[in-house]
């Protein structure tokens, strides 16, 4: 079964607007990070969060995670019709084998130009 | 940056025949690659991860004699679907550790582009 669950399963916004992402998971993580996934191709790395990292950035992205919840959201700010596609969130598990990393259902993000 | 290449990018096939699946890492040494397999609109499953230089190992429920995996260097695995049927037409999807990110790169992986295999 898999570890993450997100949330919503499809968002669709206008540009400029700002798209949020959840994520849930089950047990104990290493890290966690989150992939994008254009429509037919290969997923690509936007980041990584620790378990001992509670917000993290990078450009237009902002990571959040509460391992007390076991949650975690990814925010896209001034959303851009490009960022259409689907966003997965992985886990890793505290042993840190990359072979331990689990995908999370996925968010399909229309963005409307 | 990492880079890895995997063709064909989509085949398509008669039932009966086999279908071979490259995956290779273009500017670094993946001792370790994995296979995952995607339908459409649903998330990624690991089929099996596969070792240089040694047998892959296989997740629970996945056939070892239909999903051949070779790991015969550095930078090259392969998945051959043997028999192809039409209920092994997806979208799969190889992937090597990212190294030299840090402690923490042993976690990230890169993607290939994705081979959509159709058996009709």
């Amino acid at each position: 079964s898999q570890q993450g669950e997100e949330d919503p399963q499809a968002l669709s916004i206008q540009e400029g607007e700002n798209a949020t992402m959840n994520c849930s998971y089950k047990t104990s993580i290493n890290n966690l990070q989150w992939y994008r996934q254009n429509s037919g191709r290969g997923l690509v790395h936007l980041i990584l969060i620790r378990s001992n990292e509670r917000e993290k950035h990078s450009g237009r992205l902002r990571v959040t995670l509460d391992t007390s919840k076991k949650s975690s959201s990814l925010l896209i700010t001034a959303s851009r019709a490009a960022d259409t596609a689907s966003y997965f969130c992985a886990t890793a598990k505290p042993s840190g084998s990359a072979r331990q990393l689990t995908f999370g259902s996925g968010t399909q993000l229309t963005v409307l130009p | 940056g990492a880079v890895v290449s995997q063709h064909p990018s989509w085949v398509i096939c008669k039932s009966g025949t086999s279908v071979k699946i490259e995956c290779r890492s273009l500017d670094f040494q993946a001792t370790t690659m994995f296979w995952y397999r995607q339908f459409p609109k649903q998330s990624l499953m690991l089929m099996a991860t596969s070792n240089e230089g040694s047998k892959a190992t296989y997740e629970q429920g996945v056939e070892k004699d239909k999903f051949l995996i070779n790991h015969a260097s550095l930078t090259l695995s392969t998945l051959t679907v043997t028999s192809a049927h039409p209920e092994d037409s997806s979208f799969y999807i190889c992937s090597a550790p990212r190294t030299g990110v840090g402690r923490a790169g042993a976690n990230v992986l890169t993607f290939g582009a994705g081979s959509r295999l159709t058996v009709l």
